[in-house]
C-alpha cells in the first residue's frame, strides 16, 4: 500500500524556520517525483514545490510565493522528502500535503501537517 | 502562469442527480488536466488524470472529458459519498495551478 506521512508541522513565529518531512512506504521512492501542496484554512489548494527523481535530474520547481525561502530535498536511502521552510510569513499558515507525482499529476497524497505562523 | 477557472463554485444536488463541473484553462493544455476529490477534514484524492482516465479506485459513474482549454467532470447518479469539493489542476507546465474548487452539497 502506498503511504505518505507528513510530520514536522506546528506553531512558529514569523521569520523563523521549520522543516517538514514526508516519510513514504509501499513504493520505490527513488523512482518518483514528489510535490508539496498547501491549503490555507478554508481556502483552496496551492502548489508549493516539486522535486524530480534523480533519473530525471533531481531538479526542483517552486511557486513564486516561496521561491528563495523554501527548499525541497530528498533522501532516497530513507524514502523521505524534506521541505525546509525559512523566513516564514503569516501567509504561509496552511495544511501542507506531500504527494507522489507521476507526470505532473499528484496520484497519492499524505494526510497533511498543519503549519501555523503567528507571533 | 496558466489560470484555471472552475464553475460553478458550488452546486446543490440530490442523490441520483447528474452533476457536471467545468474547468477552463487560460491557454491550451492539451489533455494535461487532473481532477481531485476532497472530503471535509481529509486530503485530496486523485479521481481522473489526463482529462479522462479514471484512477483505479474511482467508480464508473465519474467521467472526465475535454481537451485544449475546456474540460468537464460529470458524476452520474450522485451517491451520498460523492458530496465533497472537487478541484481541477493543470499538469501541463510549472507553476502547477488548481481551479478554485466546486463544492457539491446535498439539496
Amino acid at each position: 500500500e502506498v503511504q505518505l506521512v507528513e510530520s514536522g508541522g506546528g506553531l512558529v513565529q514569523p521569520g523563523r524556520s521549520l522543516r517538514l518531512s514526508c516519510t513514504t512506504s509501499g513504493f520505490t521512492f527513488r523512482d518518483y517525483g514528489v510535490a508539496w501542496v498547501r491549503q490555507a484554512p478554508g481556502k483552496g489548494l496551492e502548489w508549493v514545490a516539486f522535486l524530480r527523481s534523480k533519473a530525471f535530474g533531481g531538479t526542483t520547481e517552486y511557486a513564486a510565493s516561496v521561491k528563495g525561502r523554501f527548499t525541497l530535498s530528498r533522501d532516497d536511502s530513507k524514502s523521505i522528502a524534506y521541505l525546509q521552510m525559512n523566513s516564514l510569513k503569516t501567509e504561509d499558515t496552511a495544511v501542507y500535503y506531500c504527494a507522489r507525482v507521476t507526470g505532473y499529476s499528484l496520484h497519492y497524497w499524505g494526510q497533511g501537517t498543519l503549519v501555523t505562523v503567528s507571533s | 502562469d496558466i489560470h484555471m477557472t472552475q464553475s460553478p463554485s458550488s452546486v446543490s444536488a440530490s442523490v441520483g442527480d447528474r452533476v457536471t463541473i467545468t474547468c477552463r484553462a487560460s491557454q491550451d493544455i492539451s489533455t494535461w488536466l487532473v481532477w481531485y476529490q476532497q472530503k471535509p477534514g481529509g486530503a485530496p484524492k486523485l479521481l481522473i488524470y489526463a482529462a479522462s482516465s479514471l484512477q483505479s479506485w474511482v467508480p464508473s459513474r465519474f467521467s472526465g472529458s475535454g481537451s485544449g482549454t475546456d474540460f468537464s467532470l460529470t458524476i452520474n447518479s450522485l451517491q451520498p459519498e460523492d458530496f465533497a469539493t472537487y478541484y481541477c489542476q493543470q499538469a501541463d507546465s510549472f507553476p502547477l495551478t488548481f481551479g478554485g474548487g466546486t463544492k457539491v452539497e446535498i439539496k
